[in-house]
């Protein structure tokens, strides 16, 4: 099982520049998540989407832009990149079952290092 | 508001010493999920344990053992005889059920450094 992928693993960007970083999973989790970690910080949530069509802002979302057109995707979009992006971002994914959380735990991508000068 | 502690940034010790990373939470909800997380140098993120509210029991799984006490706040996790492949960052988390338990909330992680 290839779990929750990302790309790409590197990238760095001008100022001013945007870019899509890309996050699909193979496991039909009904809930994914972006996370950025700053150094030395914890994650961060940036977006989440509970299902295809629905998306939400997290604690961070300003500067970002998610969709969630299908179940398997969720690309993270930066239309205006500024230094204070550089960061490594993950995406997440979890899923509930019986309609609880009980059991559930969040999968990881290996994550995108991103930097902006 | 929901927060996790981590206060100790960075511990080293030397390889069979055991070592215990401390996690202090706050939440409102009577209903949360606690979790560790590792991230070894390669930088992804490893599960290691989740922890409901209403489970204090604590849990060994090999070298590994976490002390969960609503009392305190805490949820420690603790390496016995710590390897060099214990060299990681290690994260604790929370989610709660206000919020969506599928939100989790990290402290700023423990930085291990396990030497030969």
């Amino acid at each position: 099982n290839a779990g929750v992928t990302q790309t790409p693993k590197f990238r760095i960007l001008k100022i001013g520049q945007s870019m899509t970083l890309q996050c699909t999973q193979d496991m039909n989790h009904n809930y994914m998540y972006w996370y950025r970690q700053d150094p030395g910080m914890g994650l961060k949530l940036i977006y989440y989407s509970v299902g295809a069509g629905i998306t939400d802002k997290g604690e961070v979302p300003n500067g970002y832009n998610v969709s969630r057109s299908t179940t398997e995707d969720f690309p993270l979009r930066l239309e205006l990149a500024a230094p204070s992006q550089t960061s490594v971002y993950f995406c997440a994914s979890s899923s509930e079952i019986g309609g609880r959380f009980r059991d559930t735990e969040a999968f990881f991508g290996q994550g995108t290092r991103l930097t902006v000068v | 508001a929901q927060k996790v502690t981590q206060a100790q940034t960075e511990i080293s010790v030397v390889e069979k010493e055991d070592v215990t990373l401390d996690c202090v939470y706050e939440t409102r909800d009577t209903t949360y999920y606690l979790f560790w997380y590792k991230q070894p140098p390669s930088g992804e993120l490893v599960f290691l344990i989740r922890r409901n509210s209403f489970d204090e029991q604590n849990e060994i799984s090999g070298r590994y053992s976490w002390n969960f006490q609503k009392s305190t706040s805490s949820f420690n996790f603790t390496i016995t005889a710590s390897q060099v492949v214990d060299s990681a960052v290690y994260f604790c988390a929370l989610s709660e059920a206000n919020t969506g338990f599928q939100k989790l909330v990290f402290g700023t992680g423990t930085r291990l450094l396990v030497s030969p």
